[in-house]
């Protein structure tokens, strides 16, 4: 178990809804990541957050955005969604500093009718 | 552009050798670099990493080769199980002030047959 706990761990959808994914970090990190894998895809980072503000973005669509609270959870909102964004969503959390391992949850599966 | 790459997609090894796996990267910036192992249905576990002014780096049955000259790493697995029957992702982070944000390759499926 690696302490990051991400909800739900299931999604269907229509096209052209809004989705809400949940995460909570190991206790402790100040830093929150979002990845996507695709079918067949490698891990491709979306946007990472450090106690509360945005640090990185790599290619995250418009029609998504991102926050982390007070409380150090995140979300992560796609909407308007596609049948191409059906993934597997991965949020990992890592210690403050340099050359901390990231942790990942179990992620969520989207699936976009 | 891929940053990080595993050439090879799988890998079949008979319980008990050795498992070597390997990363080539192409973004001089990166000085961190890390192996994940990840089973169906669950998230990418860490394994073992290395930073970029060490050469290897080992932690039991892992251990990981990093050749910057030729911008190339490697995870031996010694001796393997069939536990470690899993996808295996290697990972780089640059050095900057944006955190460890990690570029990943595309994976490399070991198998390890009793």
């Amino acid at each position: 178990d690696s302490g990051v706990t991400q909800t739900p761990k299931h999604l269907i959808t229509a096209t052209g809804q809004r989705v809400t994914l949940r995460c909570s970090p190991r206790s402790g990190d100040l830093s929150v990541y979002w990845y996507q894998q695709s079918l067949d895809q490698g891990l491709q980072f979306l946007i990472q957050y450090y106690n509360g503000e945005e640090r990185a973005k790599g290619n995250i669509l418009e029609r998504f955005s991102a926050q982390q609270f007070p409380d150090l959870h995140s979300e992560l909102n796609l909407s308007s969604l596609e049948l191409g964004d059906s993934a597997l969503y991965f949020c990992a959390s890592s210690r403050s500093g340099y050359n901390s391992p990231l942790h990942f949850g179990n992620g969520t599966r989207l699936t976009v009718t | 552009d891929q940053q990080v790459k595993q050439n090879s997609p799988s890998l079949s090894v008979q319980e008990g050798r050795i498992s070597i796996l390997n990363c080539d990267y192409t973004n001089s910036m990166f000085d961190y670099f890390l192996w994940y192992k990840k089973y169906p249905a669950e998230g990418p576990t860490f394994l073992i990493s290395i930073s970029s002014i060490k050469d290897k780096n080992e932690d039991g049955r892992f251990t990981v080769f990093l050749n910057k000259s030729a911008k190339h790493l490697s995870l031996h697995i010694v001796p393997s199980q069939p536990g470690d029957s899993a996808v295996y992702f290697c990972a780089a982070s640059p050095n900057n002030n944006a955190g460890n944000m990690l570029t990943f390759g595309g994976g490399t499926r070991l198998m390890v047959k009793p």
